[in-house]
């Protein structure tokens, strides 16, 4: 799977909208872009994945650009419990394919 | 949506002891479940993959006679931490799909188990 490279912390404050960048420039093209997060002592989460299109689902909204060299995650109406480590993952879409995590972005929602 | 369980969240042993930490996969059959283990301030660190009815896949560097992995239905899948020692503490993590879920989310995660070794 392709390696991706995102920012190691951002703020945002409470009921502003988050964007968390992600460069994916080796990313192939039968690999889709899926977004994670981990909420401290929990297990991930999934949030949004795509391929090339924008997606958009009740959780946020996932910005491709159009070479699919990166990506952005858009949480549009930060909360406090948004605050976590979001996870940028490439990978080929087939149910024995791990997921392999980088070292994510943590986002600090503020009051 | 899939749910998957794991237990226990938390356990904490005496060194030399085994423990099991189960996964279960509630409202899917999981062909494939995957173990992570993750230290504090760290990302998750795939340790193996499993199969129902096969033998795990173990990445490099985990030893498997260490980590003992069961996948014996499709529902249900067990990691034994075998004779733990402290530097075997750590929050451990599956995750598991069906073919459907994985072209949909990729896959449903546990919601973990701290274990520490004392």
């Amino acid at each position: 799977d392709a390696k991706t490279t995102q920012p190691t912390s951002m703020d945002c404050a409470e009921g502003r909208a988050a964007n968390l960048p992600c460069n994916h420039s080796t990313i192939s093209g039968n690999e889709y872009v899926y977004w994670y997060r981990q909420i401290h002592s929990q297990g991930p989460q999934y949030i949004i994945h795509g391929l090339k299109n924008n997606e958009t689902n009740e959780m946020a909204s996932l910005i491709i650009t159009e070479d699919r060299k990166s990506s952005t995650l858009i949480l549009p109406h930060a909360t406090l419990r948004d605050t976590a480590v979001y996870y940028c993952i490439v990978r080929v879409n087939n149910a024995g394919n791990m997921l392999t995590f980088g070292g994510g972005t943590r986002l600090m929602v503020k009051p | 949506g899939a749910v998957v369980s794991q237990h226990p969240s938390r356990v904490i042993c005496k060194s030399g002891t085994s423990v099991k930490i189960e996964c279960r996969s509630l409202d899917f059959q999981a062909t494939t479940m995957f173990w992570y283990r993750q230290f504090p301030k760290q990302s998750l660190m795939l340790m193996a993959t499993s199969n129902e009815g096969s033998k795990a896949t173990y990445e490099q560097g985990v030893e498997k006679d260490k980590f003992l992995i069961n996948h014996a239905s499709l529902t249900l899948s067990t990691l034994t931490v075998t004779s733990a020692h402290p530097e075997d503490s750590s929050f451990y993590i599956c995750s598991a799909t069906d073919i459907q879920g994985a072209s949909r989310y990729g896959y449903t995660f546990g919601s973990g188990t701290r274990l520490t070794v004392v």
